[in-house]
Parts: structure tokens; C-alpha cells; sequence
């Protein structure tokens, strides 16, 4: 079955450090991939997203590829900041329009 | 434009009673889901509903119930709880063929 495995947490890191948490999947056919943010106490918050191979999302500096041939959907930034701390989520749509999702990644960035 | 919006936030209930929670989709959005999340986890697909009908479902037990109505609400009911029913549970609203879910922040039901 379809499945996603993002790499545990917490990941630290210190303010401004290069950021990578790395997302790959199990699925049929070409499913949408997706990043989602959840900081404490709310809901979850769309990141970014990407549809087709080779496409790249992107949104508050926050980068991933869809990368078929490694089924891979890595989250990466380039400066990090306190503000980005919280949760984040990498989670595929597949065919019948469930959202499947990775165990979720907890982000902490030390000043 | 408001978003989601799930009522109420937090809930106790006791093991053996029933529960409704609540959900209001985004403006001009027709499809709802529902997600439970425990601690510390992903969340998991417990149905979505569209046109006022449960078109996909995950793998939960029929304790778990739901309702979409006429103007795309959507309730979820649970019977009969369990300890292990206390989570974070979610509702995401979409429109049928966009690819956008926009989530609600959720009503934490805490079963004692």
C-alpha cells in the first residue's frame, strides 16, 4: 500500500543553519506530494506541494523536489530561523484522493 | 474569508458515551475530510464525504460515523468511546478536482 517515512526528530539546529528532512515515499501511479507545517497548539498549514515529477515547491524559502526516480520529496532551507520551529509533515495524495502521511518531523531552532 | 472552522475546540468525555464534533468548510469549498491524530503522530484518514455522502474511508471502526449536509457542513460521531479515542481530530475541507486542503486547527477530545 501507499506510504510515506520521513526521517525522525527532533532535528535542532542553531538560527541560519541549512536545513534538510528527508521525505520518501511508496506508491502507485504519479500520487501529488506535500509538505505541511504545524506549529504548536494549531491546525495544519499547507507548505508546499508538487503534482508531477521534476517539479520543484516552493514557499517562505522553504524548497522540495519531486523526484520520481528516488521517490523523494526532501524539505530543505537554506537560513532557518527561530519562527520556523514546529512540526512538519510530508504526505502524498494518492489516487483516491486520501492524504497519506509521514509520522511528522519536529523542528527546533536555537538562536 | 474565514477558513475551517471546528467546534468546539476541546471536549472530555467519558469512556462509553457518544461524541459530536463539528465542522464548517472554507468558503467555496464542496469535499470534507476527517483526520484523527494522536500524540505525537501523523494523522490518519478516518472518511471524507462529498455531496453528502461518505465516498472513501479509512480503516476505523463503524463506531465512527459522519454526516455532510446540504450546505457542506460535516459532523463526525463517535460511539461508544475508548481511552484510545482521545485525540487531535481534524477536519480538512478541498474542492473536487483542486489539489488544496485547508485544515481546521482541530478539536482535542480527551476520553477519561
Amino acid at each position: 500500500g501507499n506510504s510515506v517515512t520521513q526521517m525522525e526528530g527532533p532535528v535542532t539546529l542553531s538560527e541560519e543553519a541549512f536545513l534538510t528532512i528527508n521525505c520518501t515515499y511508496t506508491a502507485t501511479g504519479y500520487p501529488s506530494l506535500f509538505w505541511y507545517v504545524q506549529y504548536p497548539g494549531e491546525g495544519l498549514q499547507l507548505l508546499l506541494k508538487a503534482t508531477k515529477a521534476d517539479d520543484k515547491g516552493s514557499n517562505k524559502g522553504f524548497e522540495a523536489t519531486y523526484r520520481k526516480e528516488t521517490t523523494s520529496f526532501h524539505l530543505e532551507k537554506g537560513s532557518v530561523q527561530v519562527s520556523d520551529s514546529a512540526v512538519y509533515f510530508c504526505a502524498l495524495r494518492d489516487s483516491n484522493y486520501q492524504l497519506i502521511w509521514g509520522a511528522g518531523t519536529k523542528l527546533i531552532i536555537k538562536p | 474569508d474565514a477558513g475551517v472552522t471546528q467546534s468546539p475546540t476541546h471536549l472530555i468525555k467519558t469512556r462509553g458515551q457518544q461524541v459530536t464534533l463539528r465542522c464548517s468548510p472554507k468558503s467555496g469549498h464542496d469535499t470534507v475530510s476527517w483526520y484523527q491524530q494522536a500524540l505525537g503522530q501523523g494523522p490518519q484518514f478516518i472518511f471524507q464525504y462529498y455531496e453528502e455522502e461518505e465516498r472513501q474511508r479509512g480503516n476505523f471502526p463503524d463506531r465512527f460515523s459522519g454526516h455532510q449536509f446540504p450546505n457542506y457542513s460535516s459532523e463526525l460521531n463517535v460511539n461508544a468511546l475508548l481511552l484510545g479515542d482521545s485525540a487531535l481530530y481534524l477536519c480538512a475541507s478541498s474542492s473536487q478536482g483542486n489539489y488544496g486542503y485547508t485544515f481546521g486547527s482541530g478539536t482535542r477530545l480527551t476520553v477519561v
